[in-house]
C-alpha cells in the first residue's frame, strides 16, 4: 500500500511570498494528483501529472518519479490562496481503483 | 463542467437513527466514491462503485452501506448512526480509470448526538 507524506502540515506566509508544499510517496506510480480544499469543504482538482512540470496561472506542480517526490509551488501568493492542499496517489495494493490521500497542508496567506 | 451534488450541507441526527446521504453526478461517470474526512486523518475511503449495482468496500466500511441503483446516484447509508460517525462526508466521481481526476461534491457535515 502506498504511503503519502506531505510537508509542512501548516504554513503561514505573507502576501507575495513564494510557497512550496512537498509530497513524498513510497510506491512507484504513474500519476499524482494535487487538490485544493477551501474553508467550507469543497475540493477541486488542481493537477494530475505523471512527469516533469505543469503550470496553471500562479501554480506550478513538479514531479520526480525516480525520487518519488512532488512539489506544488505558488508564486506571488495571495490571501485567496489560503486553503488546504492535498496530494493523492493511486492506492496500489489497497482498495482497487482508488486514490490514497496525504493529510494535507494548511496554507494561510496574510495580507 | 462536472457537477457533483450532495443532498445536504449540514445534518444533525440522533444516535441509532438511520441516515441517508445522497450524491448525484451529471457527467455520466462510471466511478463514484464516498469518503469521510476527519481532522488529522485526511480523506478516507468508505465505499466506491464502478458501475450500477456494483460496490466495493474501501478502507473503513464498517457501520456503512451503499446503494447505486442508477448510474448518476450513489447513496451512503448509516444503518444505526453512532457518535463516532460525526464527520465530514464527501462524495466524488471519476470518468473511469484509477488515474482519472476525481470531482468532489461540496460535502455534508454530519453531527450525531
Amino acid at each position: 500500500k502506498n504511503e503519502v507524506e506531505q510537508s509542512p502540515q501548516n504554513l503561514t506566509a505573507q502576501e507575495g511570498e513564494f510557497i512550496t508544499i512537498n509530497c513524498s510517496y513510497s510506491v512507484g506510480i504513474s500519476a499524482l494528483h494535487w487538490l485544493q480544499q477551501h474553508p467550507g469543504g469543497g475540493i477541486v482538482s488542481l493537477f494530475m501529472l505523471s512527469s516533469g512540470k505543469k503550470k496553471h496561472g500562479r501554480l506550478i506542480a513538479t514531479i520526480n518519479i525516480q525520487e518519488k517526490h512532488s512539489s506544488l509551488h505558488i508564486t506571488a501568493s495571495h490571501p485567496r490562496d489560503s486553503a488546504v492542499y492535498i496530494c493523492a496517489v493511486p492506492n496500489y495494493g489497497g482498495s482497487q481503483g482508488n486514490l490514497i490521500f496525504g493529510k494535507g497542508t494548511k496554507l494561510s496567506v496574510k495580507p | 463542467d462536472v457537477k457533483v451534488t450532495q443532498s445536504s450541507r449540514y445534518l444533525v441526527k440522533r444516535t441509532g437513527e438511520k441516515v441517508f446521504l445522497e450524491c448525484v453526478q451529471d457527467m455520466d461517470h462510471e466511478n463514484m466514491f464516498w469518503y469521510r474526512q476527519d481532522p488529522g486523518l485526511g480523506l478516507r475511503l468508505i465505499y466506491f462503485s464502478y458501475d450500477v449495482k456494483m460496490k466495493e468496500k474501501g478502507d473503513i466500511p464498517e457501520g456503512y452501506s451503499v446503494s447505486r441503483e442508477k448510474k448518476e446516484r450513489f447513496s451512503l447509508i448509516l444503518e444505526s448512526a453512532s457518535t463516532n460517525q460525526t464527520s465530514m462526508y464527501l462524495c466524488a466521481s471519476s470518468l473511469s480509470q484509477i488515474q482519472e481526476t476525481q470531482y468532489f461534491g461540496p460535502g455534508t457535515r454530519l453531527l450525531v448526538l
